[in-house]
């Protein structure tokens, strides 16, 4: 399977733990993209990558939200002192800059804080 | 089930119909749109895009209309088949960003 890869899929943790997602891009991609999305809505944008440089990242992405690409090809999303408003489905995307600008989504990680 | 509070719009077609989903942006910088299907538990999955400087681009059993004077952008799928039940969104890029930015979705079910 060549596309987006994140995991896990699913991650049940207490109010006040810290969690950390992963995501492995299409290989040849050098954006990667981390979007947040809550039932019914569209999903929102958190933060990119271009290479190993993180480019732009979303108001919504408070001081508990850290991502990292440190070699340029996966990334992961740490969340600090989880809160309940965090449960959502974390996506993670990835695009070819100078390419055509859709993004390949992964299936997501879907966290439920307690 | 869907929670208190949840109202996303829905559609539901006959199997065999043809669908459209409509949708609305608001950013007249943007110059590119897509539409996304997503089936429950799964990420988005392309469909179609199309640039600024066209109104119509055909796919297979789909096409998508621009409209720039009126900020609308529309998704057809011909031929509705029940594996189209899904949640349909459009996203927009603007000119010089490097995101998409997602619409509302609409949800498609097909009755039998």
């Amino acid at each position: 399977d060549t596309g987006v890869s994140q995991n896990p899929r699913h991650k049940i943790t207490k109010r006040g733990q810290n969690v950390t997602f992963r995501c492995d891009p299409i290989s040849e991609h050098n954006r990667l993209y981390w979007y947040r999305q809550t039932l019914g809505q569209g999903p929102e944008f958190l933060t990119y990558f271009q290479n190993e440089a993180q480019l732009e990242k979303s108001r919504l992405l408070s001081d508990r939200f850290s991502a990292e690409r440190p070699k340029g090809s996966f990334s992961t999303l740490e969340i600090q002192r989880t809160e309940q408003g965090d449960s959502a489905m974390y996506l993670c995307a990835s695009s070819l800059a100078g390419g055509d600008e859709k993004l390949f989504f992964g299936s997501g990680t879907q966290l439920s804080v307690l | 089930g869907e929670s208190v509070g949840l109202h996303l719009p829905t559609l539901s077609v006959q199997e065999g119909d043809n669908s459209i989903i409509n949708c609305a942006y608001s950013n007249s910088a943007s110059d590119y749109f897509i539409w996304y299907k997503q089936e429950s538990g799964k990420g988005p999955q392309f469909i179609i895009d199309i640039r600024s400087n066209m109104d119509k681009r055909q796919g297979q059993r789909v096409t998508v209309l621009l409209n720039k004077t009126v900020k609308h952008l529309s998704l057809q799928i011909a031929a509705t088949q029940p594996g189209d039940s899904a949640v349909y969104f459009c996203a927009e890029n603007a000119q010089g960003a490097q995101k998409l930015v997602f619409g509302q979705g609409t949800r498609l079910t097909i009755n039998p």
